[in-house]
């Protein structure tokens, strides 16, 4: 089946400071979803990509959907302490209701 | 709204017990699903439903029933508990509308299975 390959694995940084992290697949998507979930918490919806070549921001956060349809990134600047958590890329599995998650990236911010 | 609400958050079970965790979302979504997440293995999908009386299977269903008798209602069942059962388990709704398919999910259970 389709699966999504989440880089980096974990990372550690000094608040303020600006994140990237990506999601890449062998497939292609229509979709790619964002989510991040806070320790404890189900995940919640940051960012959602509709069409290949979107740019998306939601408040420090930062979002594209790559041309090729096979990648997406998600950007954070100027970090804080509630950024941390697991953040997940996710798409529609072949076209369905079904979403595919990757493994995510884990965020910890020290003050 | 409440939006997806599970119980219970946690619970221990003994080799072999039976139970059930519970789903409700109130936002008349149709379609309903089970994860479980194991530490740095992303989500798994169990089962899912795309409406009332209708259930079918996901990546991981061995071990796990589920039925689906109301929209608002999607419980899952552990028959047979086993070590390998333990995890944190989330329940998410949809309404998938063309290309738009957000999921809204609970807070989760965390079961351990001793």
């Amino acid at each position: 089946g389709q699966q999504l390959n989440q880089s980096p694995q974990s990372m550690f940084i000094q608040e303020g400071e600006d994140v990237s992290m990506n999601c890449t697949s062998s497939s292609i998507f229509n979709t790619w979803l964002w989510y991040k979930q806070d320790p404890g918490e189900g995940p919640v919806l940051l960012i959602a990509l509709y069409k290949a070549g979107e740019l998306t921001s939601n408040g420090r956060l930062t979002a594209q959907f790559g041309i090729t349809r096979k990648d997406s990134f998600l950007n954070i600047s100027a970090s804080i302490p509630s950024d941390v958590g697991i953040y997940f890329c996710a798409g529609p599995q072949g076209g369905s209701e079904k979403l595919v998650f990757g493994k995510g990236t884990k965020l910890t911010v020290n003050p | 709204n409440a939006g997806v609400t599970q119980t219970p958050k946690f619970r221990i079970l003994k080799i072999g017990q039976s139970m059930t965790l519970q789903c409700t979302q109130d936002m008349n979504h149709n379609y309903m699903y089970w994860y479980r997440q194991d530490p740095g293995m992303g989500l798994k999908l169990i089962y899912y439903s795309v409406g009332a009386g209708i259930t079918d299977k996901g990546e991981v269903p061995n071990g796990y029933n589920v039925s689906r008798s109301t929209t608002e209602d999607f419980p899952l069942r552990l028959e047979l508990a086993a070590p390998s059962q333990t995890s944190v388990y989330f329940c998410a709704s949809s309404y998938p509308r063309g290309i738009d398919n957000e999921q809204f999910f609970g807070p989760g259970t965390r079961l351990t299975v001793l």
